[in-house]
């Protein structure tokens, strides 16, 4: 089985100071780990995906993600944030031999300016 | 098309009655997923295809609810009997690659309602 885990339901955070929206996750094999923004009415949108390789993964918008294998974790981070950031953010995982994606409940951002 | 597209947006209906949601991937895309989205809720996968086959269909919460695929591009979700409960949006996605390491694509959601 796989499961994500995203321990907060809202993360409140004023612009320009840096973002972490934490996720951690459980699964057989090799993780493969997602990260999705949804804005209102709206599909989810891809934003970055880690495989292999550095634990530090780059992604649009200028968001960024740390694996941690002993943590089995991957939190989503950005420097600075911005007041359009604010939407609702999903973790997903995906295990070896798997192929559908597991989500997280999902963690809504809030940036005040 | 450029992306997933759904149709129809919003649908309305009564208790009992059948629903086909419809879903057309983004060209080139061999694999295509459903997932359920309750409000508060992250998305629940329902089955996965990859060409014209379901994959895995392990996500299907009964048999009320069937998914097809003839030939391998636009799929449709059926569901039979609609009960209040499954009230959500309904949301496809394709991925160009079938290996676990592929980014899915999604679309905007269909959002069921029962009433």
């Amino acid at each position: 089985a796989q499961s994500v885990a995203q321990p907060e339901d809202q993360v409140n955070v004023a612009e320009g100071n840096p973002l972490t929206v934490k996720c951690t996750y459980s699964v057989s094999g090799n993780p493969y780990l997602f990260w999705y923004v949804q804005y209102p009415n709206r599909g989810l949108q891809f934003l970055l995906k880690y495989i292999t390789g550095d634990n530090l993964v780059k992604g649009s918008y200028g968001f960024e993600a740390e694996f941690n294998k002993s943590q089995t974790s991957f939190h989503l981070k950005k420097p600075s944030a911005l007041v359009s950031d604010s939407a609702l953010y999903f973790c997903a995982v995906r295990g070896t031999g798997r192929r559908a994606l597991t989500f997280g409940s999902g963690t809504r951002l809030q940036v005040q300016p | 098309g450029a992306g997933v597209s759904q149709t129809p947006s919003n649908k309305v209906t009564e208790k009992g009655k059948y629903v086909e949601l419809r879903c057309d991937p983004i060209s080139g895309h061999t694999a295509l997923y459903w997932y359920r989205q309750s409000l508060g809720q992250g998305p629940e996968f329902l089955i996965y295809f990859q060409g014209t086959g379901a994959a895995d269909d392990s996500g299907l919460p009964n048999d009320r609810f069937f998914a097809v695929r003839p030939e391998g591009s636009v799929s449709t979700l059926k569901i039979q009997r609609t009960e209040r409960g499954d009230s959500a949006v309904y949301l496809c996605a394709s991925s160009l690659t079938s290996g676990t390491t592929g980014e899915l694509f999604f679309g905007e959601g269909s959002r069921l309602t029962v009433l």
